[in-house]
């Protein structure tokens, strides 16, 4: 049971090059978010998906899209990358037991744009 | 966009002693309060979930209390360790509708405690 895998681990790109970044997770959970962490801005949401086959913006979607390809996967893509995209990214899901949700996170993605 | 705030922005305590920090959040459509650790190069841990006004958490030497009548969270640690040394985040989670399950973190607080 490896709960939630992301990959690459570190990603350098250029100025335009594009790239996607990789979530997985082995828990049969429904929703899966991608945030992105920046020195004193703590978590922002990028993108979410409650469910198979649906997604939804957050709080910073511009520059990304997404793919929910499956119940298990879930891979964020930067078209032409930007250095203002350069951050830590985290893939995370959730699992809601007595009505109360906690999500996990995966080991996150540092990525730097030059 | 929801206003969680996170207060001081960074804490630097000497080994032993305790110290706390606060997060602010919307009283209005209140669901759940998360606190979480989160270390360098490594990925964000569940300290406490706490949904109900007067909940209080404990786990170890750390704690935390909820007021959601006035939106805030107060997290203890009692005689501070150097491993203590992390970021909290505190994430607000709103009430029902498409939102569900979707959490608002603060800036998070940077603690450091020197030996």
């Amino acid at each position: 049971n490896a709960g939630v895998t992301q990959t690459p681990k570190f990603q350098v790109l250029k100025t335009g090059q594009s790239m996607t970044l990789q979530c997985a997770q082995d828990m049969n959970h429904n929703s899966m978010y991608w945030y992105r962490q920046d020195p004193g801005m703590g978590l922002r949401l990028i993108y979410y998906s409650a469910s198979e086959g649906t997604t939804d913006k957050g709080e910073v979607p511009n520059g990304y899209n997404v793919s929910r390809l499956n119940k298990r996967e879930f891979s964020l893509r930067l078209e032409s990358a930007a250095p203002s995209q350069t951050s830590v990214y985290f893939c995370a899901t959730n699992i809601i037991a007595g009505g109360i949700y906690e999500q996990y996170f995966g080991p996150g993605t540092r990525l730097t744009v030059t | 966009i929801l206003n969680v705030e996170q207060s001081p922005q960074s804490l630097h305590v000497q080994e032993g002693d305790s110290t706390n920090f606060t997060c602010s959040f919307p009283s209005s459509n209140f669901y759940a309060l998360h606190w979480y650790r989160w270390e360098t190069a490594k990925s964000p841990e569940a300290l406490f979930v706490m949904t109900l006004n007067g909940d209080e958490k404990k786990k170890g030497r750390i704690s935390a209390t909820l007021n959601t009548k006035e939106g805030y969270s107060y997290l203890y640690i009692k005689g501070s360790q150097p491993e203590d040394s992390a970021t909290y985040l505190c994430a607000f989670g709103v009430a029902g509708g498409t939102s569900y399950g979707k959490l608002t973190f603060g800036q998070g607080t940077i603690l450091t405690v020197h030996p």
